[in-house]
């Protein structure tokens, strides 16, 4: 079967960096996307993954790597808007978006 | 980057009655558009995914009879919940892929219609 399996919550503290760990099990991979969620809002993207290695864009990077079925985005400067969820999407084979839960990040001054 | 929107953002309704709601791409056209519902702490939930000019293709447990959908032209998609319950009660979410960057493309998404049937 085709699963997303990432943390249900994370608190870190503002400044601090944080890690987001989300491991994959898709029929088929045609990447891996992270998004970002406000509560009551739609998501906004923020990566995407198709190839081993770090992606580093601002304040926020991501990882992949195929052979572990396994990514994280990692936060960094932590800001109190950096509060959200934040969630992890593997592309299968008919190129659909499997979703995970999210992980709720809370941010603490 | 690409603009996507929604229409109503929020309704509320009797049970029994339908609703539409609209998803446009804005700045962009949208051979393919996906609408999803998410319950409040959950993931996102793929309903359907609606091709311009042909049936859309809806996951296993959605009914096509309650949740019409129609993709007019490669900027407008519309999803009608029939005979609203209760239980249809939901925060329903539409995103586009620019025909432009294929299949691979990052899907942009609408804000979101919150649908609250009494």
């Amino acid at each position: 079967g085709q699963n997303i399996d990432q943390p249900t919550e994370m608190t870190a503290t503002e400044g601090a960096i944080v890690q987001i760990n989300c491991t994959y099990q898709t029929s088929g991979f045609n990447g891996l996307f992270w998004y970002q969620q406000h509560a009551g809002e739609a998501p906004t993207f923020l990566s995407y993954n198709v190839l081993d290695g770090l992606e580093e864009k601002g304040r926020f990077s991501s990882f992949l790597s195929r052979s572990k079925g396994y990514s994280y985005l990692l936060l960094k400067e932590l800001q109190m808007k950096d509060s959200a969820s934040y969630l992890c999407a593997s592309m299968d084979s008919n190129y659909q978006l499997i979703w995970g839960a999210g992980t709720k990040l809370i941010i603490k001054p | 980057g690409a603009v996507v929107s929604q229409h109503p953002s929020r309704v509320i309704c009797k049970s029994g009655t339908s609703v539409k709601i609209e998803c446009r791409s804005l700045d962009f056209q949208a051979t393919t558009m996906f609408w999803y519902r998410q319950f409040p702490k959950q993931s996102l939930m793929l309903m359907a995914t609606s091709n311009e000019g042909s049936k859309a293709t809806y996951e296993q447990g959605v009914e096509k009879d309650k949740f019409l959908i129609n993709h007019a032209s490669l900027t407008l998609s519309t999803l009608t919940v029939t005979s609203a319950h209760p239980e249809d009660s939901s925060f329903y979410i539409c995103s586009a892929r620019d025909q432009e960057t294929g299949d691979t493309g990052e899907q942009f998404f609408g804000p979101g219609t919150r649908l609250t049937v009494l």
